[in-house]
């Protein structure tokens, strides 16, 4: 099955810092989403991001299809972007139409 | 507001009982979905459902049971058979376009819950 791969696994920032976090997958795929787990586990959709690029204030998204890979851009970092980042797929090939998860970046942002 | 409410946030239990953790959602989304996190991993696929009447099993459906009556509600029972059941379980939900792979998820707060 498609494997999902993100890095880096931990990132720690100071407040005000750029990042950017990258998500692999190895087989094309038509859907690709961006979720945010806060410490508290609360899971945000960020981004809905099959192809193409999306902001959303001080975050955005590129998901390269050909390349298999997505990007997940965070500007100017603050405290509450501390948490843990997870890219997810659905492959386009065959009949399984479960989210793939990846296992996630960690990014603790300190002030 | 719209959501997906999960009852009870924090759950603790016995071995040998049975619990079963609420979902409730009122996106008058169609499909629906528990997974299960625990420390330091990904989320992992109990069960779906993508209509009333009708639900699938994930990855890992052992020792677990569902229920899809209606279409806001999803509860999941966590059977005395889940050999290790301790872990925070997350429900969610997303509209059922006739293809589920192009709809984004939704999530609940989450349920932990702790077996002893």
């Amino acid at each position: 099955g498609i494997q999902v791969e993100q890095s880096p696994p931990d990132l720690i920032l100071q407040e005000g810092a750029n990042s950017t976090l990258r998500c692999n997958f190895s087989d094309s795929v038509n859907n690709l989403q961006w979720f945010h787990q806060n410490p508290w586990g609360q899971l945000i959709n960020l981004f809905y991001i099959p192809s193409g690029t999306k902001q959303n204030g001080r975050l955005s998204a590129t998901t390269v299809a050909t390349e298999r890979y997505s990007l997940l851009y965070i500007s100017s970092s603050q405290t509450t972007d501390s948490g843990v980042y997870f890219c997810a797929v659905v492959a386009n090939a065959g009949n399984n139409r479960k989210l793939i998860w990846g296992l996630g970046t960690s990014l603790a942002v300190n002030p | 507001d719209g959501g997906i409410t999960q009852s009870p946030k924090y759950l603790f239990r016995k071995e040998g009982q049975n619990v079963t953790l609420s979902c409730e959602q009122n996106l008058n989304h169609d499909a629906m979905y528990w997974y299960r996190q625990d420390p330091g991993q990904g989320l992992r696929l109990i069960y779906y459902s993508q209509i009333v009447n009708d639900f699938q099993k994930g990855d890992i459906a052992e020792g677990y049971s569902v229920s899809r009556e209606k279409k806001e509600s999803f509860p999941l029972t966590v059977t005395s058979a889940q050999k290790n059941p301790t872990a925070f379980y997350l429900c969610a939900s997303s509209i059922r376009t006739g293809n589920v792979k192009n709809s984004p998820l939704h999530f609940g707060n989450g349920t932990r819950l702790t077996v002893t």
